[in-house]
């Protein structure tokens, strides 16, 4: 299995600032993502975290208002910047290790977000 | 378009019965099935996984059937306690890529 840490684990930020959610991993993975689960909702994959070269993004979602880095294989982070209300959302931080017959994917604690 | 359905209404249930939740998609032809389970403030958990090509999943107390004709996973939690409320979401695996694609979940609350 794969422990994922995420820091902040909850923020409370004002409209227009930015901030910057670490996802930390115990071991070294090939494929990171990045989801969002607002309120009453399930989650939506924003991107995928690629080492060594830029995220790839899901239709809905840019880089210039979710930048992402990856510098290794243990360690990524995503900033939501400009933040609004409706950025207000759990984000996610997910890896996926390959196994024998499939791939297993874990999901970190979450970084609840309040945006005033 | 692509869509995942999940009963949005909560499953309220009495302990020891069984809990059955339905998962439908449209526009999928997934390479599997899986289930996750979460609970409030935490990230998903991983549940069962079940194969285009399997009909039926068991472990423990859970029980998953994948209908591919139907485009429908059933997902049963039989003699259930209430330790097992909580949120469930089924999820498809695309062939490609590996990404998940998530339903809306469905809230159980066990009640002893």
């Amino acid at each position: 299995s794969a422990v994922i840490s995420q820091k902040p684990s909850r923020d409370i930020c004002q409209r227009g600032t930015s901030l910057t959610i670490q996802c930390q991993v115990d071991s070294q993975v090939t494929m990171m993502f990045w989801y969002r689960q607002q309120p009453g909702q399930s989650l939506t994959l924003i991107a995928t975290a690629n080492q060594g070269s830029e995220a790839t993004y899901e239709s809905g979602f840019v880089i210039d208002k979710f930048p992402i880095s990856r510098p290794n294989l243990t360690f990524s982070t995503l900033t939501v910047s400009n933040m609004s209300p409706e950025d207000s959302s759990i984000y996610l931080c997910s890896v996926q290790i390959r196994r024998v017959n499939r791939d297993e994917q874990f999901f970190g604690p979450g970084t609840r977000l309040t945006v005033l | 378009s692509q869509k995942i359905e999940q009963n949005s209404e909560a499953l309220n249930i009495q302990e020891g019965k069984t809990a059955t939740l339905t998962c439908n998609y449209t526009n999928y032809s997934p390479a599997y099935l899986q289930w996750y389970r979460q609970d409030p403030g935490r990230g998903p958990v991983f549940l069962l996984l079940i194969r285009e090509n399997e009909k039926e999943k068991r472990k423990e107390r859970l029980k998953v059937t994948f209908d591919t004709t139907l485009k429908q996973s059933l997902f049963h939690i039989t003699a259930s306690q209430p330790a097992d409320s909580a949120t469930y979401l089924c999820a498809l695996d695309r062939a490609a890529g590996n990404k998940l694609t998530f339903g809306g979940g469905t809230r159980v609350l066990v009640k002893p």
